[in-house]
């Protein structure tokens, strides 16, 4: 079955340090990769997404994403956490396989809890 | 900008009643998506329209309906409520998916429906 898994239910970080929220996916083929962030009481916003090329691919507010394809991953980075960076983010997937048949069909992973401390 | 609109936001039914959750985009984007938020469980996709005149079944359609009204309008029926349809509901939208590459278009999504059923 084509997944999408983000290990760690949460996330803590101080202001200013590094953040790292991961994901890895098992999908056939080649995969269009996305993260979105949801704030409280809020839909999803797209933060970024990688379709082909350059392996790091960077987004909205200073966040990237860098895609491994041995490892199957797709970990979402920031240099340097802001507080207003807490909230919940999602990594999805569209497995090209059925991207003309599924119509752009996202497969989600469960979500990862960031919360960034002052 | 609008985007995509959601109505109600809050609803609260007994079990065997029926509502339609009301969803609308000003994007005029073809491809339209009901998805349900569980705690712990991502986003699961209830149904999809990849354009106006068509739908088709997600990863968990049973107990719901839809309707592509038009090409701003997916509305999603529940005929007879049952408790564990409560969740948070999001409808999305996005430029046309499907081949020649549009397959990648980034999702915009509503801020939900809370619905609870007693």
């Amino acid at each position: 079955a084509q997944s999408v898994a983000q290990p760690e239910d949460q996330v803590n970080v101080a202001e200013g340090n590094p953040l790292t929220v991961k994901c890895t996916y098992s999908v056939s083929g080649n995969p269009y990769l996305f993260w979105y962030v949801q704030y409280p009481n809020r839909g999803l916003q797209f933060l970024l997404k990688y379709i082909t090329g350059d392996n790091l691919v960077k987004g909205s507010y200073g966040f990237e994403a860098e895609f491994n394809k041995s490892q199957t991953s797709f970990h979402l980075k920031k240099p340097s956490a802001l507080v207003s960076d807490s909230a919940l983010y999602f990594c999805a997937v569209i497995p090209l396989i059925n991207y003309g048949g599924s119509q752009g069909n996202l497969i989600f992973g469960k979500g990862t809890k960031l919360s960034v401390k002052p | 900008n609008a985007g995509v609109t959601q109505t109600p936001k809050f609803q609260v039914l007994k079990t065997g009643q029926s509502m339609t959750l009301q969803c609308a985009q000003d994007m005029n984007h073809n491809s339209m998506y009901w998805y349900r938020q569980d705690p712990g469980m991502g986003l699961r996709l209830i149904y999809y329209s990849a354009s106006e005149g068509t739908t088709d079944k997600g990863e968990v359609p049973n107990g719901y309906n839809v309707s592509r009204l038009n090409k701003r309008e997916f509305s999603l029926r529940l005929e007879s409520a049952a408790p564990s349809q409560t969740s948070v509901y999001f409808c999305a939208s996005a430029r046309k998916q499907g081949t020649g590459g549009s397959g990648n278009q980034p999702q915009h999504f509503g801020d939900g429906t809370r619905l609870s059923i007693l």
